[in-house]
């Protein structure tokens, strides 16, 4: 069974560093990897999605990389702001026929002005 | 477009209640997801639809819960009778065939006293 791991649980940072999120799963014969965030009582948002044969995807001042073969993924954030402070998941689709994600329990971030 | 709308945004009941949380996907959305988040067990898919036909409800913890998709543009997700573990944030989500990318709504708040 497909289990995905977020370390670390939380993050506190002062505005303008640069930073790490990593997630790792079990079971390297995954389809997809998408990073995700979350705002307080809000739903997810998907941010970045790696296919299987990527080994990395960029969007703004996000870069999401992955490394299948040993179970691994980092989401690094640029220059942080606070308005970058959230709930960040990690998520693996396992499978082409199947829709299913499994999730992480994601890395609170907090970042500080 | 409006995206993922779910109804009640929060909803308390009282144990033994029967509970339906409601969903409109996106228009022209093939897939329908339901997910249920808390604290102890993070987010955990529930069911999925492919147009409106139940796919995959493996996750569905017991026969108290029950989800319909009477039409492409509606979904339920029914508990009958509604339990205290049953609290949790409930989310649904859709895409497009072909699509790895989900849509989520704001989720609905359920508390069972």
């Amino acid at each position: 069974k497909q289990e995905v791991t977020q370390i670390p649980a939380a993050l506190s940072v002062p505005e303008g560093e640069n930073l790490v999120l990593n997630c790792s799963f079990t079971d390297s014969a995954i389809y997809n990897l998408q990073w995700f965030r979350q705002d307080p009582g809000k739903g997810l948002t998907s941010l970045l999605l790696i296919q299987s044969s990527q080994r990395e995807q960029t969007s703004g001042r996000l870069n999401a990389s992955l490394d299948k073969s040993s179970g691994r993924s980092t989401l690094y954030i640029a220059a942080s702001q606070p308005g970058d402070s959230a709930t960040y998941l990690c998520a693996v689709k396992d499978g082409e026929n199947g829709n299913k994600l499994v999730f992480g329990a994601g890395t609170i971030l907090r970042v500080k002005s | 477009d409006a995206g993922v709308i779910q109804s009640p945004r929060h909803e308390v009941t009282e144990m033994g209640q029967e509970v339906t949380l409601r969903c409109k996907p996106i228009s022209g959305h093939d897939y329908l997801f339901w997910y249920r988040q808390t604290m102890m067990r993070g987010l955990e898919l529930l069911i999925y639809f492919n147009n409106n036909v139940p796919i995959d409800d493996s996750g569905m913890p017991e026969d108290r819960f029950s989800a319909k998709m009477p039409n492409a543009s509606f979904s339920t997700l029914k508990i009958q009778p509604s339990e205290p573990r049953d609290s949790a944030v409930y989310f649904c989500a859709s895409s497009l065939v072909g699509s790895d990318t989900q849509y989520f709504g704001p989720g609905t708040r359920l508390t069972v006293l």
